[in-house]
């Protein structure tokens, strides 16, 4: 079993519209939570943590499960700029800096 | 203000050549790390360096790989006697000192990637 898997998509998703998708992870020991965005063939960049109570970044939401051990992330009014792929981090409590990332899930924002 | 370079952006090697690539962290970050990211999959973990110390290397192939972050220069990822599945593009990240006791914080900074393609 993979230790960060995501649904890779891809999301086609109508520009204004709200999308939505998890991504659940194995290491129950899990202490740090993040979810980067990757542009097509570039590096990947932080797009925001993911805090036990939840939290907020203009259009974007994320959510942390502890207890089913997932993270969601969700995108309201959803503008052509935000197609990209969207990967789930986790950073274990053991792992000395060493953050495992998902294969990402593809978000196409359509006109 | 430069961010984290990475070169050769690009390198195609033939099958048993030597692959060098050079990562020059932000400056302030004394963490190094490597990823390698195949074709549709996702960035898998390489190894984590300091300078002159190799942190964490449980994600580097037991053989033909290396890395190294000496006290001065770039950080090194070194593949020898490549083979066609070493095809990838491989990413160098960097972060500042930890704050605590050594857990990283989780931002990581990426440079653009090295593509390397095996013939």
């Amino acid at each position: 079993r993979k230790e960060v898997e995501q649904d890779p998509g891809p999301f086609n998703v109508p520009e204004g519209a709200t999308v939505a998708f998890n991504c659940t992870y194995s290491n129950s020991a899990s202490q740090s939570f993040f979810w980067y965005r990757q542009d097509c063939r570039k590096e990947p960049k932080l797009l925001m943590s993911v805090y036990s109570s939840g939290n907020e970044d203009g259009r974007f939401t994320a959510q942390l499960n502890r207890a089913s051990q997932y993270i969601s992330l969700l995108i309201r009014d959803s503008k052509l700029s935000d197609s990209a792929t969207y990967l789930c981090v986790v950073n274990g409590a053991d792992s000395w800096g060493k953050l495992q990332f998902g294969a990402g899930t593809q978000v196409v924002v359509t006109p | 203000n430069a961010g984290v370079m990475q070169n050769p952006r690009h390198l195609v090697r033939r099958r048993g050549q030597e692959a060098r690539l050079r990562c020059s962290p932000m400056k302030g970050h004394s963490h190094v790390y490597w990823y390698r990211q195949l074709p549709e999959e996702g960035l898998k973990f390489m190894v984590y360096l300091q300078k002159e110390n190799i942190i964490d290397e449980s994600g580097m192939p037991k053989e033909r790989f290396s890395a190294e972050f000496p006290k001065e220069g770039p950080s090194i990822l070194r593949i020898q006697q490549v083979v066609r599945g070493d095809s990838a593009a491989y990413f160098c990240a960097s972060s500042p000192p930890s704050r605590l006791g050594g857990l990283n914080t989780g931002e990581l900074f990426f440079g653009e990637g090295s593509r390397l393609t095996v013939l």
